[in-house]
This record gives C-alpha cells, structure tokens and sequence, in this order.
C-alpha cells in the first residue's frame, strides 16, 4: 500500500467516451499531481494542484480536465480523447511544493487504452 | 533545454554490482532524486542527493557531481527483485522535476 491510491487500474475508452480517473492519499499531503507515463519516455508534468489550487497545467489539452474537491482527491476526467493519449496515468502527491527535498509518492497508476 | 539522459536499458548478474548513470542538464539544479519503479507498479523514492559526494543506504547508493551534471545509482549484492527501471530526475531552479525516460535493468540469475 503506498498510501496514493487510483482507480480504475485499467481503462479501455472509445473516442466518444467520457471518463474519469480517481486518486485519493491518506498521507496528510499537501500538493497532488497528474502525470502522464509513455513507454520509453520520460514523466511529463499535466497538473499540479497546491492546497486545492491548481498551480501548473502544462500546455495539457482541453480533453484533459482536472478536479481537486479537496487536499485528498484528484479526479482526472476524460473526454473525446485521441489513440495517442494511452499511456500510463500517473497520480502523485507531496508534502509541500517547491522545496528541494519534497518527495514524490506515487500510486500505482491507471493505464488507459483508447481506441 | 533542459535534458537528463541515462542509459534505456542494463543487464546484469545476480549477486555483481551494477551502476546506472544519468547527466542532466538544466536551468540551475536543487538536487537529484532516483526512483525505482517494478512493471505495473507506482515508482517509489530511492535517493536524493544536493551536495557532491556518496550517500549510502544499504544495498544502493547515489553519487552526485554538480560540477559536471552527473549522477549514479549503485547497486550491489544484485538480488532478482531488483529487476526494474530506474528513474532519474533532478530539479531546476523553479524546483520544476526533469525527468529521464529510465533504465530499465534486467537481472539474470
């Protein structure tokens, strides 16, 4: 249990669908994170959310539409997605944000097919 | 830009030593984390390092050099449950993480 947890694990969605993915941390931490994991590439930074706030979007597209009710939830919900975004979605949260030492804990991911 | 660069993928023995590089560059630098991440798993935090030098902790060790944008990952006593990629990342000026796109390492008995 690494104290980051996500749902569904696995997502198979046509391009019409519309989706969500869930994370919830139990870990008292402050700033959750979205990234997106690709075969063979490295992790890319979606969106960062601050004590509820969101603090960063990378140039991520409007299909991608994230939630943050509150410090221990992030939704990530999908729309009229395209084949290239099946990847590997990853949900991190930390202690802070902005520190040098502040560590990432992840869970264990929601891979998604789109077909 | 910025950059990490690390080799894509290692073998090694059971029981040898193994070293997994990574140099970065990036825009000012506050520190460099290594993360071990098992197939269909979260990654999990292994080692961060800011000062130059070694730091130990068990079986693994980091080394960081700031003055020529280079880090490793030492691992000894190779068990097959260290079989996994290995994520390198190291922070900018903006304390924004630069990722590398991982090793993955293959441990043969």
């Amino acid at each position: 249990e690494t104290g980051v947890t996500q749902t569904p694990r696995h997502l198979v969605m046509g391009m019409t669908n519309k989706k969500s993915l869930k994370c919830e941390q139990h870990l008292g931490h402050n700033a959750m994170y979205w990234y997106k994991q690709s075969a063979k590439k490295p992790l890319e930074l979606m969106f960062v959310y601050n004590f509820k706030e969101q603090t960063e979007n990378n140039s991520v597209p409007s299909r991608f539409s994230p939630e943050c009710p509150n410090s221990s939830h992030l939704f990530l919900h999908l729309h009229t997605l395209q084949p290239e975004d099946s990847a590997l979605y990853l949900c991190a949260s930390s202690q802070g944000r902005g520190s040098g030492a502040n560590v990432l804990t992840f869970g264990a991911g929601s891979r998604l097919t789109v077909l | 830009g910025q950059n990490i660069d690390q080799p894509t993928e290692m073998t090694a023995t059971e029981g040898a030593i193994v070293q997994i590089n990574c140099t970065y560059q990036t825009s000012g630098f506050n520190g460099l984390f290594w993360y071990q991440q098992h197939a269909g798993e979260a990654p999990t935090f292994l080692s961060y390092n800011v000062l130059d030098g070694l730091e130990e902790k068990g079986r693994f060790s980091s080394f960081l050099s700031r003055s020529k944008g280079y880090s490793y990952l030492l691992l000894k006593e190779l068990q097959m449950k260290d079989s996994a990629s290995y994520l390198c990342a190291a922070k900018d000026s903006n304390y924004q993480l630069i990722w590398g796109a991982g090793t993955k390492l293959i441990i043969k008995p």
